[in-house]
């Protein structure tokens, strides 16, 4: 089925690790977000790629760094986990650059213990 | 900038009962308003959404959201609910020339028996 896909899906990481979260989408859009869920905190926007070679930050940009590799794809790299990254990762799509309603890949949980 | 307040964390409701579910929202320019919905361990997916015209919008699943720009509200009703509407339900918000969504903190629905 077309949408967004990402990986993985479960993750445990130690205080200090790192790792890359992998996000693809196949409807070519152009804009792709990386957002986190925590209970009673809703989402927040991590970074945000407007269009293929440009990236921004959001509202809680530290500690993550993203790489839009082409169109499709979109990941979010941790370099040192910390235990207040332990969140629900969730990546988002548009078309046209404009915010007519997001798709959302599946997410990823990760724990950082 | 914009802003959401979801005005109620948890909503408990009786299957058959109606229900509303509040959203208000500030903005200094003009908005597109969205209603996600979150089933257990899933993404979020779309309800609804309002970019212009008629004020009444009408989604999937029976629901429907009303906007009311003089009260800066956007509040999401289903005139009868079932079991399987049991999920939590976020409110969202763009400027009409950004990209970006900006999130509520979420309304838990719980239908009971």
């Amino acid at each position: 089925n077309a949408g967004v896909t990402q990986t993985p899906k479960f993750q445990v990481l130690k205080t200090g690790q790192s790792m890359t979260l992998q996000c693809a989408q196949d409807m070519n859009h152009n804009s792709m977000y990386w957002y986190r869920q925590d209970p009673g905190m809703g989402l927040r926007l991590i970074y945000y790629s407007a269009s293929e070679g440009t990236t921004d930050k959001g509202e809680v940009p530290n500690g993550y760094n993203v790489s839009r590799l082409n169109k499709r794809e979109f990941s979010l790299r941790l370099e040192s986990a910390a235990p207040s990254q332990t969140s629900v990762y969730f990546c988002a799509s548009s078309e046209g650059g404009k915010a007519y309603g997001y798709t959302f890949g599946s997410g990823t949980r990760l724990t950082v213990v | 900038a914009q802003s959401v307040t979801q005005l109620d964390s948890q909503v408990p409701v009786f299957e058959e009962a109606p229900v509303e579910l509040r959203c208000n929202y500030s903005s200094s320019v003009s908005v597109y308003l969205f209603w996600y919905v979150q089933y257990p361990n899933q993404g979020l997916q779309l309800l609804l959404k309002y970019l212009s015209g008629s004020t009444l919008v009408k989604g999937i699943n029976g629901f429907e959201a009303e906007f009311n720009k003089s009260q800066t509200s956007f509040h999401l009703r289903k005139p009868s609910v079932h079991i399987s509407d049991t999920a939590e339900y976020f409110c969202a918000v763009s400027g009409s020339s950004n990209y970006k969504l900006t999130f509520g903190k979420g309304t838990l629905l719980t239908v009971n028996p």
